[in-house]
């Protein structure tokens, strides 16, 4: 089967750093691209960016570069993305997800993990 | 970016009841459009791609279509668990943005 099992829910206070993690299994983690989306409380969804796994080339939404790093680890399938500083305003639910690829470019997003909830509070 | 415009934002039918829920883009992004689900509590989940094409997995009441740059998720005759919030995607130009959903609730 298929799946991406995302990382435990944080709670961390403005300021902190963080890393959270989406891990692959049943397909061949090289062969697609993974990407990240927020969800803020009641809100809709925001592409954030993607990794191609295999090279770890990254491509970021405007909003989101600078503002956080995704990486990939392929020796252990995992994906991450981390924040060095952490705002109340990064309180939401991230979605890692894997994109259909073919010849090496990216479509779609066919298969989600579970989500991560992020907390930021003092 | 290429903003993605959905509506409405809230449709409320009662099942049996035909959908037609829309999505607009602001310049053209071919067919490379999907549309997602998400049911209150869950992770989305791939309905359509290609604008047309179904998912593996997705009923046959579900489809969708393209007219330029304007595309459709129509639901046939809804059942009660189709009630949910739909995005759609285009993956044609980086960003791959993502419109701000329809909530399709019971009337």
């Amino acid at each position: 089967e298929v799946q991406l099992v995302q990382s435990g829910a944080e709670v961390k206070k403005p300021g902190e750093s963080l890393k959270i993690s989406c891990k692959g299994s049943g397909y061949s983690f090289t062969s697609y691209w993974i990407g990240w989306v927020r969800q803020m409380p009641g809100k809709g969804l925001e592409w954030m960016g993607i990794i191609d796994p295999s090279d770890s080339e990254t491509r970021y939404s405007p909003p989101f570069q600078g503002q956080v790093t995704i990486s990939a680890d392929k020796s252990i399938n995992t994906a991450y993305l981390q924040w060095s500083t952490l705002r109340a305003s990064d309180t939401a639910m991230y979605y890692c997800a894997r994109l259909y690829s073919k010849y090496g470019h990216p479509y779609y997003m066919d298969v989600w993990g579970r989500g991560t909830t992020v907390t930021v509070s003092s | 970016d290429i903003p993605m415009t959905q509506s409405p934002a809230t449709l409320s039918l009662s099942p049996g009841e035909r959908a037609t829920l829309s999505c607009r883009a602001s310049q053209s992004v071919s067919s490379n459009l999907a549309w997602y689900q998400q049911k209150s509590g869950q992770a989305p989940r791939l309905l359509i791609y290609g604008a047309s094409t179904r998912a593996t997995g997705i009923p046959a009441r579900f489809s969708g279509s393209r007219s330029g740059t304007e595309f459709n998720l129509t639901i046939s005759s809804l059942q009660s668990e189709d009630f949910a919030v739909y995005s759609c995607q285009q993956y044609n130009t980086w960003p791959h943005t993502f419109g701000q959903g329809t909530k399709l609730e019971t009337k």
